[in-house]
């Protein structure tokens, strides 16, 4: 199975600033079919990005996500206070689907 | 959109099976893959599996022996059972959904503890 490895594990950042999260997989991600979602306390993780790049719906444009090889990047351009949460990333082309260790985004 | 209700016992002995059903509102169950995550405590996610709408089913090989999901199209639910639970089972459970394979709409979760 594809290991994801999620780094950092925690991230301190301040409201404006910009967020760098990384996702390494152990072997290639057939058809680039890496997604990332955010997860917040008392909520349902909500898709950001799919297909590596492509925001889910409603998702603004702070967010993109970069693929290189096998590491794949999710920017967060200027944090919004919302934003503030676990971000996993997840492989879905290949059986069985496997997810990252998550990185906590928090307030500096 | 979509949206997905996990139920269930929230406590199971040891040995005993486990059991969830994830009702779907505001989307026809006919239409989409259907999937199981769960997440123990201080571990990562871990897909357990899904059905589609012809009812053919994908298991994350380190749980099939004890996993089985359904659907009842009729009551718009879907469901979870996992065999022989020991600690390692405890975990917060997630049904979510989405057009392929790539879980796109997540229920809340329901933390479920396997303990005498």
């Amino acid at each position: 199975e594809i290991v994801l490895t999620q780094s950092p594990g925690t991230l301190s950042l301040s409201p404006g600033e910009r967020a760098t999260l990384s996702c390494r997989a152990s072997q290639s991600v057939r058809s680039s079919y890496l997604a990332w979602y955010q997860r917040k306390p008392g909520q349902a993780p909500r898709i950001l990005i799919y297909g590596a790049s492509s925001r889910a719906t409603g998702i603004p444009d702070r967010f993109s996500g970069t693929e290189s090889g096998t590491d794949f990047t999710l920017t967060i351009s200027r944090l919004e206070p919302e934003d503030f949460a676990v971000y996993y990333c997840q492989q879905y082309g290949s059986s069985p689907l496997t997810f990252g260790g998550g990185t906590k985004v928090e307030i500096k | 959109q979509v949206q997905l209700q996990e139920s269930g016992p929230g406590l199971v002995k040891p040995s005993e099976t486990l059991s969830l059903t994830c009702t779907v509102s505001d989307g026809s169950i006919s239409n989409y893959y259907w999937t199981w995550i769960r997440q123990p405590p201080g571990e990562r996610l871990e897909w357990i599996g899904n059905i589609d709408y012809t009812g053919s089913t994908n298991y994350n090989p380190s749980l099939k022996s004890r996993v089985t999901i359904s659907v009842d199209t009729s009551k718009n639910q879907f469901s979870l059972k996992v065999d022989s639970v020991t600690a390692a089972d405890t975990a917060v459970y997630y049904c979510a959904t989405g057009a392929g394979w790539l879980p796109v709409y997540w229920g809340l979760g329901t933390l479920v503890t396997v303990s005498s």
